[in-house]
């Protein structure tokens, strides 16, 4: 059973400061989703990662992949407040339910002037 | 904007009603998804169709009851719901669907219908 953990689940920043979130999985997969959720909203596509390897960047956000360590991170750089909402990354499970999305709890940004 | 139009985007019902939540996709779509998210929880899966067919049916209780009428159109009807059904209930489409396809393309998401069960 694929299993995803998101890490830290709340994130607290300063403006201006750096962080990454921590996206792991167990089991096999090749493709991962990042994406954003503002309270009450959708959740927006922001990265899709399909290969070992890849790389993404948009504005202050940039999304790795490496698939060998099961590992994706989302980086932050030079915060600002217009990015605090919840980040869930998604995991292709090809197993039990093949095709599906298994989703991380998501973390809870929140940037702070 | 999205491109998954959800209706409605708020629904107030009591347990005896029933009422139904649509989806509408014109991105030539053709696996379409619901998914039920309770607050500060990621969503969860509750049914997949490709090719307009159910795919998936993630173990959901019978007062859930999915129909796709065609490739742009997915239906949730409700039926004696309980409170603990209130959730906002999103539905989502992608390019391929699953029927022995590798799957590719990324979800994309409609704004959500928000029930609320009395």
């Amino acid at each position: 059973e694929l299993k995803v953990e998101q890490n830290p689940l709340f994130l607290s920043m300063q403006e201006g400061k750096n962080y990454t979130i921590y996206c792991n999985y167990s089991t096999t997969s090749d493709r991962l989703y990042w994406y954003r959720q503002d309270p009450g909203k959708s959740l927006e596509s922001l990265f899709v990662l399909l290969s070992n390897g890849a790389v993404k960047q948009e504005g202050r956000l940039m999304a790795s992949l490496d698939t060998k360590a099961r590992l994706s991170t989302l980086h932050i750089t030079a915060a600002v407040h217009d990015l605090s909402a919840t980040y869930f990354c998604a995991v292709a499970d090809y197993g039990g339910s093949q095709g599906n999305l298994i989703f991380g709890k998501g973390t809870k940004l929140s940037v702070k002037p | 904007d999205t491109e998954v139009t959800q209706t409605p985007k708020h629904l107030v019902m009591g347990m005896t009603n029933k009422k139904s939540l649509k989806c509408e996709q014109h991105m030539g779509h053709r696996a379409m998804y619901w998914y039920k998210q309770k607050a500060k929880k990621p969503p969860e899966l509750m049914f997949v169709y490709s090719y307009e067919k159910l795919s998936i049916n993630e173990s959901v209780p019978s007062r859930f009851s999915p129909e796709c009428p065609n490739s742009s159109l997915l239906n949730l009807h409700l039926h004696a719901l309980q409170p603990e059904d209130s959730a906002l209930y999103l539905c989502a489409s992608s390019p391929r669907g699953l029927a022995g396809v590798v799957y590719t393309g990324e979800l994309f998401f409609g704004e959500g219908s928000r029930l609320t069960v009395l």
